[in-house]
């Protein structure tokens, strides 16, 4: 266990719907960040946020969205889904200072659009 | 820009065999850190090892073992005496050393021990 959840572990939705995937963080870490995993393009950072702060911007379309609360919870907001987006969302986090720290994985949602 | 790659892209042996999994990276920073991350069937990523790039030193954990070369760009991992709980789909990353940047992950390798 990585001490990293995320929920809901499965969600089901329609296209052209809208939804939020969470991410709580390890105690302690300050950064949290967002990755896709699909079949054909891999693992691709989505976003990262620093203590409430963006911090760095991947290959996130502009119908994504996420913020980090101030209690350091993240949500990913996904909408005007489409059969694409389909894939597996992982949260990571790590402490997010200058020097790199390891970054421990969520066990991710698993988006299914229909 | 960042690349990792991982040229096999499944590999089955039999349980007992040693198996090695490549790993070459491209980056023009002068410091950075590698890592190895798998993931079973069961979905989860799960972080192995990391090696930052002034450490060339291998390592050996167990049945896991770590050979980084800087001068052919390559973090090869090798499980000796390969277990059926071994299989799993196995990514290599990369990160700038500084500033704790997002992962560039290669399209991993998929080891199948098998009994």
């Amino acid at each position: 266990d990585s001490g990293v959840t995320q929920t809901p572990k499965h969600l089901i939705t329609a296209t052209g719907q809208r939804v939020t995937l969470r991410c709580s963080p390890r105690s302690g870490d300050l950064s949290v960040y967002w990755y896709q995993q699909s079949l054909d393009q891999g693992l691709q950072f989505l976003i990262q946020y620093y203590n409430g702060e963006e911090r760095a911007k991947g290959n996130i379309l502009e119908r994504f969205s996420a913020q980090q609360f101030p209690d350091l919870h993240s949500e990913l907001n996904l909408s005007s889904l489409e059969l694409g987006d389909s894939a597996l969302y992982f949260c990571a986090s790590n402490l997010g200072g200058v020097s790199t720290d390891t970054q421990y994985f969520g066990p991710g949602t698993r988006l299914t659009v229909l | 820009a960042q690349k990792v790659t991982q040229a096999q892209t499944e590999i089955s042996v039999v349980e007992k065999e040693d198996v090695t999994l490549d790993c070459v990276y491209e980056t023009r920073d002068t410091t950075y850190y590698l890592f190895w991350y798998k993931q079973p069937p069961s979905g989860e990523l799960v972080f192995l090892i990391r090696r930052n790039s002034f450490d060339e030193q291998n390592e050996i954990s167990g049945r896991y073992s770590w050979n980084f070369q800087k001068s052919t760009s390559s973090f090869n991992f090798t499980i000796t005496a390969s277990q059926v709980v071994d299989s799993a789909v196995y990514f290599c990353a990369l990160s700038e050393a500084q500033g704790n940047t997002p992962l560039v992950f290669g399209k991993g390798t998929r080891l199948s021990v098998i009994a």
